[in-house]
């Protein structure tokens, strides 16, 4: 029961390029998204969060979009550092419950 | 503060041995969460506390599995007997608040032979 989905398992970006993540749900009770980047050997850490009252919300290169009515949130990179390389997970709150995706690695190539 | 602290970072067991992974979660944070990463399944919860009281370890995957919270500084992760399938990365993390951002630990390796 995949309520969080992250259907590209990976993305190769060319660096100064904008890298682009995507994130699809199944539960319109979501109300709170959030998008974590993980380095090898480390725990993942806090990016980006979202609620649903906005759709768009923006820090220096990074913006998470959200569209409610297809349930899909997308996080934008721009431009794409080599130091972005890592593993990105989105997130999903509401109803009492919070999910996670499996995650997309990301490669930006100099 | 010096963030979620967990211990050890590594662990290799055999099958059928008692494991126990340790967490310090950041001061003031009133939400405990473990987690178990694997490349099949990604990130999934197995159980969190609130207040230290545990609220919801539908995740856990068996009762093999059990978790404990004696005061607000201190978890554990226990899994008896341990079985090759529970190698994966176990992470710890706490936040402010349920559904706020969540502070992780760098995570514990469990290898079981």
């Amino acid at each position: 029961d995949q309520q969080v989905k992250q259907n590209s398992p990976s993305l190769s970006v060319q660096e100064g390029r904008i890298s682009i993540l995507n994130c699809d749900y199944t539960n319109s009770m979501f109300d709170y998204f959030l998008w974590y980047k993980k380095y090898p050997a480390e725990g993942p850490t806090f990016l980006i969060s979202i609620s649903s009252i906005k759709d768009k919300n923006e820090d220096g290169r990074f913006t998470v979009f959200l569209n409610k009515s297809a349930k899909h949130l997308s996080l934008h990179i721009v431009p794409s550092q080599p130091g972005d390389s890592a593993v990105y997970f989105c997130a999903a709150n509401g109803n009492n419950d919070m999910r996670f995706g499996a995650g997309t690695r990301l490669t930006v190539k100099p | 503060d010096a963030g979620v602290i967990q211990s050890p970072r590594h662990e290799v067991t055999e099958m059928g041995q008692e494991v126990t992974l340790r967490c310090k979660p950041i001061s003031g944070h009133d939400y405990l969460f473990w987690y178990r990463q694997t490349m099949m399944r990604g990130l999934e919860l197995l159980i969190y506390f609130n207040n230290n009281v545990p609220i919801d370890d539908s995740g856990m995957p068996e009762d093999r599995f059990s978790a404990k919270m004696p005061n607000a500084s201190f978890s554990t992760l226990k899994i008896q007997p341990s079985e090759p399938r529970d190698s994966a990365v176990y992470f710890c993390a706490s936040s402010f608040g349920r559904f706020h951002e969540q502070y992780f630990g760098p995570g514990t390796r469990l290898t079981v032979t």
